[in-house]
């Protein structure tokens, strides 16, 4: 079956734009993740939801970012007034569940420059 | 808090050696473990994961992992390296009632001809 997948698969733009970031997660799994990926480093929690609901936003940097899942299905990160050290890798990830213990599936990502 | 410490961020075998990429937590309640490979242009994959049950947890691709609560560990070993075995490597923990996965920093695994 399809698996996640993120669009675009690569984003440059202008610091001080804003950005979209789109995941489609595998259907019928009801927890969606996003992470960041910075050269070198592994991938960090940035949120997560349960449904349609954030349970925990508790890794986002600060209030530009911004991510919503409507419907519980399609989830999209939003970056506002982007800055330099936005450019990153960003992942999303889709389980069946969102208890510890359930595998988290991941998209390729999309790679965000800030110039 | 959780965390998440590779010792090694690049390890270089020969093909045929055996690989052993080392992988330490800490967490303040029984782990969730996942060791997950990245190829270079992929996405992140799962190789394997230890929650509860057989310490011993065998995964794809012949690899396999071993948690050592005594040690606080979950080194991930493969006995016999192949130049497609080459990639990114990824040891994470997840805390149990979210799911959220904390990261280790990665170890690049090299395979030499």
């Amino acid at each position: 079956g399809a698996g996640v997948s993120q669009t675009p698969s690569n984003k440059v733009t202008e610091k001080g734009k804003y950005v979209e970031l789109r995941c489609d997660p595998i259907s019928g799994h009801t927890a969606l993740y996003w992470y960041r990926q910075s050269l070198g480093q592994g991938p960090e929690f940035l949120i997560y939801f349960q449904g349609t609901g954030a349970a925990d936003d508790s890794g986002l940097p600060n209030d530009r970012f911004f991510a919503v899942r409507p419907e519980g299905s399609v989830s999209t990160l939003k970056i506002q007034r982007t800055e330099r050290g936005d450019s990153a890798v960003y992942l999303c990830a889709s389980s069946l569940g969102a208890w510890g213990t359930d595998t988290q599936y991941f998209g390729p990502g999309t790679r965000l420059t800030v110039l | 808090a959780q965390s998440v410490t590779q010792l090694g961020s690049h390890v270089s075998v020969s093909e045929g050696a055996l690989v052993l990429l080392r992988c330490n937590y800490s967490s303040s309640v029984p782990p969730y473990l996942f060791w997950y490979v990245q190829y270079p242009n992929q996405g992140l994959q799962l190789l394997l994961k230890y929650t509860t049950g057989a310490t011993l947890v065998k995964g794809i691709n012949g690899f396999e992992a071993e948690f050592k609560k005594s040690e606080t560990s979950f080194h991930l070993t493969k006995p016999s390296a192949h130049m497609s075995d080459a990639a990114e490597y990824f040891c994470a923990v997840s805390l149990g009632n979210t799911g959220k996965l904390i990261f280790g920093q990665g170890t690049t695994l090299q395979v030499k001809p």
